[in-house]
């Protein structure tokens, strides 16, 4: 099974500060790679999809980037709605498998 | 707009079944792969199963493979997942999901059914 360590597990950061997560593969999943939102008590949201492609309706402020197994989640501009938990998730292979998440609040 | 509509979710007791439904409408559910996903209480994310288009092909991970049955209506649009066997570590939220044609993500997710496994 292909393992997604992501970091940090918790942030604390200022409002228009830049955020960044990271999530490792054990292996090579390519551009195979997606990441959530899930907002406090809703259901997850699709962020960005093919390691870098932002989905429909997502602000600009979110990109996503790769260098080699290690993918990171860029929050230019933090606002107050971003708050939540954000996931990775690795599409390359079954099972399919999530990073153990990030929980980001305002300082 | 797209809309995934889980039921049948409650409390049930270990070595038990129950069954899920998932309602979608806003686009051809027949061209997609659909997807189960669940969350413990306070845990993170954990895929449960996919089924291709027309159903012909399942995939489970080894936490649920023999226990779980991901099926499809497409006639009625309707995502099912029959879950028997259940154990307390089973108790989660369950989504269901869309994954779009050319991919294993998910992009679009109903609002979840909770279950609860206890005696």
């Amino acid at each position: 099974d292909i393992q997604m360590t992501q970091s940090p597990a918790s942030l604390s950061a200022s409002l228009e500060e830049i955020v960044t997560i990271t999530c490792q593969a054990s292996q090579d999943i390519g551009n195979w790679l997606a990441w959530y939102q899930q907002k406090p008590g809703k259901s997850p949201q699709l962020l960005i999809y093919g390691a870098t492609s932002l989905a429909d309706g997502v602000p600009s402020r979110f990109s996503g980037s790769r260098s080699g197994t290690q993918y990171s989640l860029k929050i230019s501009r933090l606002q107050v709605e971003d708050i939540g938990i954000y996931y990775c998730q690795q599409a390359s292979s079954a099972p399919l498998t999530f990073g153990s998440g990030t929980k980001l609040e305002i300082k | 707009e797209v809309q995934l509509v889980e039921s049948g979710g409650g409390l049930v007791q270990p070595g038990r079944s129950l069954k899920l439904s998932c309602a979608a409408s806003g686009f051809t559910f027949s061209n997609y792969y659909m997807a189960w996903v669940r969350q413990a209480p306070k845990k993170g994310l954990e895929w449960v199963a996919t089924i291709s288009t027309s159903g012909s092909r399942t995939y489970y991970p080894d936490s649920v493979k023999g226990r779980f049955t991901i099926s499809r209506d497409n006639a009625k649009s309707s995502l099912y997942l029959q879950m028997n066997s259940l154990k307390s570590e089973d108790t989660a939220t369950y989504y269901c999901a869309r994954h779009p044609t050319t991919s294993y993500v998910m992009d679009a997710w109903g609002q979840g059914a909770s279950v609860t496994v206890s005696s």
